[in-house]
């Protein structure tokens, strides 16, 4: 009963690399999200999927590309790895837009 | 304004308090609400939903008040256990009636 898997864990990248962080659900949920949580602002969207094939920006989604090529899978981009984006970052899924979200257990990200 | 604001607290208590936590949302068009709760470096997981008449689950109990826009999170009896930080969350009319989390209030209860 894996629900929602993320990959990796923990990482830490140089300024300029690229990375690619991988959600994975198991719960054929249509809704996706990316989210960034750092001390004191609380859980941040950076872009979202209602669909396979469709993406769309949430409101910190600067400096991520994001794709859904599978319905279970959500991929989040950093193209130039920036020390601001060094964060925990919660992928998320839901069978309703508005329903109650299922998150996976975060990916620790540091950006030296 | 804060689309969803919270008290970040802590509420320090003692084991076997009732600590109630209120949160207040600006988008009166709101139609979906909950309360999360985040431990320490662990991912939010769903605690309840609110609904509009008030539901209880356990020592939980959560309301709404739609005239002043605030859901309410009443936790009785408070456990150790119950030390974490709670996210109020709404659902926002931006972006596709999207779900918007509040900062969160954080709780510890003492022995």
């Amino acid at each position: 009963n894996a629900g929602v898997t993320q990959t990796p864990k923990f990482r830490v990248l140089k300024t300029g690399q690229s990375m690619t962080l991988l959600c994975a659900q198991d719960m054929n949920h249509e809704y996706m999200y990316w989210y960034r949580q750092d001390p004191g602002m609380g859980l941040r969207l950076i872009h979202y999927s209602v669909g396979e094939g469709t993406t769309a920006k949430g409101e910190v989604p600067d400096g991520y590309n994001v794709s859904r090529l599978k319905k279970q899978n959500f991929l989040l981009g950093l193209e130039s790895a920036a020390p601001s984006q060094t964060s925990v970052y919660f992928c998320a899924s839901s069978y309703l837009l508005t329903g109650s979200q299922h998150f996976g257990d975060g990916t620790r990200l540091s950006i030296l | 304004r804060k689309e969803v604001e919270q008290d970040p607290g802590p509420f320090n208590v003692p084991e076997g308090a009732t600590v109630a936590f209120n949160c207040t949302y600006s988008n009166s068009a709101s139609q979906s609400f909950f309360w999360y709760r985040q431990d320490c470096r662990k991912e939010p997981k769903l605690l309840m939903s609110v609904y509009s008449s008030g539901n209880e689950d356990g020592r939980f109990t959560a309301q709404l008040n739609r005239a002043s826009q605030y859901i309410s999170l009443l936790i009785r009896d408070s456990k150790l256990s119950d030390s974490a930080t709670y996210l109020c969350v709404v659902n926002y009319n931006n972006a596709g009636n999207m779900l918007t989390f509040g900062g969160g209030t954080r709780l510890m209860v003492k022995p």
